[in-house]
């Protein structure tokens, strides 16, 4: 079974500060990541995308994907509380086109 | 545009009884998917529609559940018998061909006592 996993959480951080969300694959052969936020009783949205290693920086967001190592992370700059919210990671897994699977998600509390 | 929409946003329902989630996919969207979401096992993919067409029911979780995409702006998500376990979030989305970004709808809280 192809699966995507994270830690629960909850991660705190204080205001300001960079908040570091990681997600592990089980399949190498991955194709495609994305991180999706969910606040409290809210459906998910997508915040991020990215497709190859390296980092992918869009404002205070940064992903990161090592397919060697298969994890791909998500930076959060100056964290605001705001921010606040569950992190969904999700995949394409190889011949499941279309189908994202998404793992359980981590909860993310930015204090004041 | 008004998104995807879902009805009911909360149903409440006595154990065996039938219970039918609706969506409404964003209009020019050609993929639907449904999801189940849970504390313990997140969101899980129950099936999903390419062009009002089943295209992969693997996750649905045993011959209670039923789907159905008549046209392009309708599907139904059915429970019969319902129990206690279905008790969750459902989330219907749309997308279109290769884009990941699904925009889903607000969600069916469902509880089965």
């Amino acid at each position: 079974q192809k699966e995507v996993e994270q830690n629960s959480g909850p991660l705190s951080v204080p205001e300001g500060a960079i908040a570091s969300l990681n997600c592990t694959y089980s399949d190498r052969v991955s194709q495609s990541f994305f991180w999706y936020r969910q606040y409290s009783g809210k459906s998910p949205e997508l915040i991020m995308s990215i497709y190859s290693n390296g980092d992918k920086e869009d404002g205070r967001f940064t992903a990161q994907l090592n397919k060697a190592s298969q994890y791909v992370s998500l930076l959060i700059r100056d964290s605001q509380p705001s921010d606040s919210a569950t992190y969904l990671c999700a995949a394409v897994f190889w011949g499941t086109a279309s189908k994202l699977t998404f793992g359980t998600g981590t909860r993310l509390q930015v204090t004041l | 545009d008004a998104g995807v929409i879902q009805s009911p946003r909360h149903e409440v329902t006595e154990m065996g009884q039938e219970v039918t989630l609706r969506c409404k996919p964003i209009s020019g969207h050609d993929y639907l998917f449904w999801y189940r979401q849970t504390m313990m096992r997140g969101l899980e993919l129950l099936i999903y529609f390419n062009n009002n067409v089943p295209i992969d029911d693997s996750g649905m979780p045993e011959d209670r559940f039923s789907a159905k995409m008549p046209n392009a702006s309708f599907s139904t998500l059915k429970i019969q018998p319902s129990e206690p376990r279905d008790s969750a979030v459902y989330f219907c989305a749309s997308s279109w061909e290769g884009n990941y970004g699904y925009t889903f709808g607000s969600g069916t809280r469902l509880t089965v006592v």
